[in-house]
């Protein structure tokens, strides 16, 4: 079972800074990262995905992966108020399973 | 519009009542999945299936069953319910590209309570 790992929360971030999420995993031949975002009561939705190691941004967010050092990261700039969610980090590996870190909750204050 | 539904989408039932979750996507996808949530523990994956009369074990299988008749269907049966399986539930389901699973659309859950 592949397991992945979040930094603990919460995160509490004034607006306007940067928030920076982290997310480390087991399975060394894992393909493909994603980061989700999921309000209070609501479903996951897809934030980014990245497949290659490096940095690939979209809009004010950045994910960041290094296979050598089993890392993902996720940096949110100029965080809004809006953005106060949980962000679920997920690892698939050369299966079709996903498996999900236990989350990071995210509170920016205004 | 494109979307996953599930329904029900709030559930109460007793120990050993047989139950059904049923899901439904509309984007003709080949990937279908189920999850739960729990406090602490995050999404955990019980069964998927790439395609039609294809289904696989996640990492927490054990209590469910799921079948997979239709290409847009993919319900999740509990044949005896037990209180360690409340916990709310997820469907979700993606495009196969290049051996790869593409984006996944989350249902919008069915919170189930076993008593």
């Amino acid at each position: 079972q592949k397991e992945v790992e979040q930094n603990s929360g919460p995160l509490s971030v004034p607006e306007g800074a940067i928030a920076s999420l982290n997310c480390t995993y087991s399975d060394r031949v894992s393909q493909s990262f994603f980061w989700y975002r999921q309000y209070s009561g609501k479903s996951p939705e897809l934030i980014m995905s990245i497949y290659s190691n490096g940095d690939k941004e979209d809009g004010r967010f950045t994910a960041q992966l290094n296979k050598a050092s089993q890392y993902v990261s996720l940096l949110i700039r100029d965080s809004q108020p809006s953005d106060s969610a949980t962000y679920l980090c997920a690892v698939r590996g050369n299966d079709y399973k996903l498996s999900f870190g236990a989350g990071t909750t995210v509170t920016v204050r205004a | 519009e494109a979307q996953v539904t599930q329904n029900p989408r709030y559930l109460i039932t007793v120990t050993g009542k047989k139950l059904t979750v049923t899901c439904s996507q509309n984007m003709n996808h080949e990937y279908m999945s189920w999850y739960r949530q729990d406090p602490g523990l995050g999404l955990r994956q019980i069964y998927y299936s790439m395609n039609v009369e294809v289904t696989d074990k996640g990492d927490v299988p054990e209590g469910y069953k799921v079948s997979r008749k239709e290409k847009r269907n993919f319900p999740l049966i509990l044949e005896s319910p037990s209180p360690n399986q409340t916990s709310l539930y997820f469907c979700a389901s993606s495009l196969l590209r290049a051996g790869r699973t593409d984006t996944q659309y989350f249902g919008p859950g069915t919170r189930l309570t076993v008593l």
